[in-house]
């Protein structure tokens, strides 16, 4: 079976600093795992994607995530958050079942 | 692409009515899923088909709930009677098996059953 943990339901950051999202997963191999960001009111929006090669991926408005096969993390991270980044992220995993289980993701809060 | 297409966006409706949630997939996808999401349980998969047949309904909650997909571009989601515990916001998403299964969302139908 897969699942997916998030830590942390909040995280809150002041503008211009650097972010880290947590996101760890449970799946004997190598899954694919997503990160998503849903604004307020919005539906979801597919951030970045791994599936295999380069552990490190780059997704869309500057966000990138590192696949750690020893940890069992896939981590999101930003070098500098713009307040427009405010929104919910969720993390998701998908193993041998066609579909992917969805974290309860992670509340992110930026301080002007 | 016009991405996934959902109606309404907001449905405001009495306790005992029926309500028919809408979803036009992206064109080409053959999978399509129904959410459900609420503070309390965060985002719950309903059902999802595969080539129009219901695969797993599984997460449907109970039997006032209905879903269908007469054809590839277009579903359904029936409660029929709502209640207002039925209240939150309805995602309807589509993805290729072709791509690796990364989902595409619909913007969402807040319902809101008094």
């Amino acid at each position: 079976a897969q699942s997916v943990t998030q830590p942390d339901i909040h995280i809150t950051v002041s503008e211009g600093a650097s972010l880290e999202l947590r996101c760890n997963y449970s799946y004997g191999a190598t899954p694919y795992l997503f990160w998503y960001v849903q604004s307020p009111g919005q539906g979801l929006q597919l951030l970045l994607k791994y599936f295999s090669g380069d552990t490190l991926v780059q997704g869309i408005k500057g966000f990138e995530a590192e696949f750690k096969r020893s940890q069992s993390s896939f981590n999101l991270r930003k070098p500098s958050v713009h307040w427009s980044d405010a929104a919910e992220y969720f993390c998701a995993v998908k193993g041998g079942s066609y579909i992917p289980t969805f974290g309860r993701g992670t509340s992110l809060i930026v301080h002007p | 692409d016009a991405g996934v297409i959902q109606s309404p966006r907001h449905e405001v409706t009495e306790m005992g009515q029926e309500v028919t949630l809408r979803c036009k997939p992206i064109s080409g996808h053959d999978y399509l899923f129904w959410y459900r999401q609420t503070m309390m349980r965060g985002l719950e998969l309903l059902i999802y088909f595969n080539n129009n047949v219901p695969i797993d309904d599984s997460g449907m909650p109970e039997d006032r709930f209905s879903a269908k997909m007469p054809n590839a571009s277009f579903s359904t989601l029936k409660i029929q009677p709502s209640e207002p515990r039925d209240s939150a916001v309805y995602f309807c998403a589509s993805s290729s098996g072709a791509a690796a299964y990364e989902q595409y969302f619909g913007p969402g139908t807040r319902l809101t059953v008094t």
